[in-house]
């Protein structure tokens, strides 16, 4: 069963950092690009980066570009978003999106940027 | 970046057939966008329905089938069940940057 499964959310005075990871299971992690995707409460779904399967080339949201950083550890079959310079609006869930053709997602984890 | 658009709300009638677009604000959706479709219904994570356009998954219903429509991407319910009441998402890729529509919640009634 493929399984992709997000951790590290909580909550964080603006400013402040955060780690997500997303450790996936079921099928071949190094052979996929792999992407996060947030949802603000209520709101549609953004994508924010994507990082290649040997973790040489990323892209960003333009927003995003600078704060968060994407990367990857494939023997540990997990990716990461280090987040940085958090904004309010930094808040949402966090998705790890992936797989043959980002055909899986994970369950999501919760980000609240609040002092 | 680009602005990708859906329609805000749809409604269909259970049995009936129904097309959900999606534009882009840099010109005609081409295959070269590679559109994926996902669908989330409240309180889930979104699956991933279609990819390149017209490609569907094992799990995706027969019912739902993907395509370019003018100039945009579309998707097209037939036989819309209760189910299929949800949150629809479009998602283009523009060299290297994805680009998520603004969701589309269709209304099975």
């Amino acid at each position: 069963e493929v399984q992709l499964v997000e951790s590290g959310g909580g909550l964080v005075q603006p400013g402040g950092s955060l780690r997500l990871s997303c450790v996936g299971s079921g099928f071949s992690f190094d052979s996929y690009w792999i992407n996060w995707v947030r949802q603000a409460p209520g709101k549609g779904l953004e994508w924010l980066a994507s990082i290649k399967e040997d973790g040489t080339a990323s892209h960003y949201l333009d927003s995003v570009r600078g704060r968060f950083i994407i990367s990857r550890d494939n023997a540990r079959n997990t990716l990461f978003l280090q987040m940085d310079s958090v904004r309010a609006e930094d808040t949402a869930v966090y998705y790890c999106l992936g797989g043959f053709y980002a055909g899986y997602w994970g369950q999501g984890v919760l980000v609240t940027v609040s002092s | 970046q680009a602005v990708v658009t859906q329609e805000p709300s749809l409604t269909v009638s259970p049995g009936g057939t129904v097309t959900l677009t999606c534009g882009s604000s840099t010109g005609a959706v081409t295959s070269g966008h590679s559109a994926f479709w996902f669908q989330q219904k409240p309180g889930q994570a979104p699956r991933t329905l279609i990819y390149e356009t017209n490609i569907k998954f094992s799990w995706t219903p027969a019912r739902l089938s993907g395509s370019l429509l003018g100039d945009k991407a579309a998707l097209t319910l037939s036989s819309a069940q209760p189910e299929d009441e949800a949150d629809y998402y479009c998602l283009l890729h523009f060299s290297g940057i994805w680009v998520f529509g603004g969701g589309t919640k269709l209304t099975v009634l």
